[in-house]
């Protein structure tokens, strides 16, 4: 059962933008820890996005965004492309549970 | 450049127990600030954190199967072994190793291994 909460599901036509939020609460999100998101293609091993709320890692492109404000983060896909079809997953640290957690999961369907 | 091989059985039976191996290169354990975590997806599911080990030794469960689990590090072979016990149905997934970098509380998981699939059946 996982402490940081995403929708099952968000779509988009090809260029447009989507955006995934994760939700979380003061022991997670609210205590000021870091999220981060992973990108997981069909039958791929997940893939580091964003880390430290808002930096990509080299070879990232900058249509992929993240924010966080206090208990939420949000994962901002411009211009969408069919490439982009994935599972997306928030990840941070639980004060309570003194361990690493992971979102629910996103599927990102591109119509 | 950091990679991670996990090693094991991919075949367990009920009540059995589990050890993986993680087999890694580009970084080493006995450097501060560096970690290896262990992290297992079930078809369909979001990743679960299972453990994390750390430079220092210290080690870091998830409580639900904490009684479960036990993760320990050989430096010179640069290798992390988790040790699951009491295996069930529930626990059949693929398990990836990690690479924790970054400081504790903000620590994300870059690269991940290729994964194995364990299944645990009779």
């Amino acid at each position: 059962q996982s402490v940081l909460t995403q929708p099952p599901s968000v779509s988009g036509a090809p260029g447009q933008r989507v955006t995934i939020s994760c939700t979380g609460s003061s022991s997670n999100l609210g205590a000021r820890h870091d999220v981060h998101w992973y990108q997981q293609l069909p039958g791929t091993v997940p893939k580091l996005l964003i880390y430290g709320n808002t930096n990509r890692p080299s070879g990232v492109p900058d249509r992929f965004s993240g924010s966080k404000s206090g208990t939420s983060a949000s994962l901002a896909i411009t211009g969408l492309q069919a490439e982009d079809e994935a599972d997306y997953f928030c990840q941070s640290y639980d004060d309570t549970l003194r361990t690493y957690v992971f979102g629910t999961g996103t599927k990102v369907t591109v119509l | 450049h950091i990679t991670l091989k996990e090693s094991g059985p991919t075949l367990v039976k009920p009540t059995q127990t589990l050890t993986l191996t993680c087999t890694f290169s580009g970084f080493s354990l006995s450097t501060s600030g560096e970690g290896v975590a262990w992290i297992r997806q079930s078809p369909g599911k979001a990743p679960e954190c299972l453990a994390v080990i750390f430079w220092d030794g210290t080690q870091r469960y998830i409580p639900s199967l904490k009684n479960r689990l036990t993760v320990t590090k050989d430096t010179s072979k640069s290798q992390v072994v988790l040790t699951m016990t009491n295996l069930g149905p529930v626990d059949t997934a693929t398990y990836y190793c990690a690479h924790r970098p970054g400081s504790f509380f903000t620590s994300w998981f870059d690269p991940w291994g290729q994964g194995i699939q364990v299944t645990v059946s009779s």
